[in-house]
């Protein structure tokens, strides 16, 4: 079955140190991945996404992840911690095909401390 | 910046209610979608729904639900006889290979 595991439900950091958020997927067919991440009362932005090409992708408010293949993961960085990163992260994954639904994580609240 | 909306933002009702939440998605998206997230649980997969037609749905998706798209620009989710559980964030997305969400309807059955 195809699952998404987030390592950590709260991870806290310094304000201007590494973030570093893991996401493992568990499939038999390449995905899609996600990042989404969720302010307080608010819905779901999109932070990045890997379809296809570079591993490394690039998104919104310096957030990078990079998508490795042999380790089925997708861990989401940010080299400087701001305070206004503080939120939860949800990592998902789809297959494409007829519907692309979402299959999300559990999600990893993040806490930046000054 | 196109953005998907979402009325009512909040809704209560009670028990055995019918309750239908309104969703407006991105005017050149194909695809639709309804997901809910119970208070501190991940967001979960209900119904996907291209052409007229659901392509998919989740367990979750019994009979008490449904879905239209009544005109070009509205698609609804509709929970036809509220239970308690039903209690969660709704949150309608569009898009194919990027899902853009609206900010959610939160129902709270009483």
């Amino acid at each position: 079955a195809q699952s998404v595991t987030q390592l950590g439900s709260h991870v806290s950091v310094s304000e201007g140190a590494l973030v570093l958020l893991r996401c493992n997927y568990s499939s038999s067919v390449p995905p899609y991945l996600f990042w989404y991440v969720q302010y307080p009362n608010q819905g779901l932005q999109l932070l990045l996404k890997y379809t296809t090409g570079a591993t490394l992708v690039k998104g919104i408010n310096g957030f990078e992840a990079e998508f490795k293949k042999s380790e089925t993961s997708f861990h989401l960085t940010k080299p400087s911690a701001h305070m206004s990163d503080a939120a939860e992260y949800f990592c998902a994954v789809s297959f494409g095909g007829a519907t692309n639904k979402l299959i999300f994580g559990t999600g990893t609240l993040l806490a930046v401390q000054p | 910046e196109p953005e998907v909306t979402q009325t009512p933002s909040h809704q209560v009702t009670q028990m055995g209610q019918e309750v239908i939440l309104r969703c407006v998605p991105i005017s050149n998206h194909l695809y639709f979608y309804w997901y809910r997230q119970i208070l501190g649980q991940k967001v979960e997969f209900l119904v996907s729904f291209y052409n007229n037609e659901i392509s998919e749905k989740s367990e979750i998706f019994d009979d008490q639900f449904s879905v239209e798209r009544p005109d070009g620009s509205n698609f609804t989710l509709k929970i036809r006889s509220t239970k308690l559980e039903d209690s969660a964030m709704y949150f309608c997305a569009s898009g194919k290979y990027e899902q853009y969400f609206g900010p959610g309807t939160r129902l709270t059955v009483t």
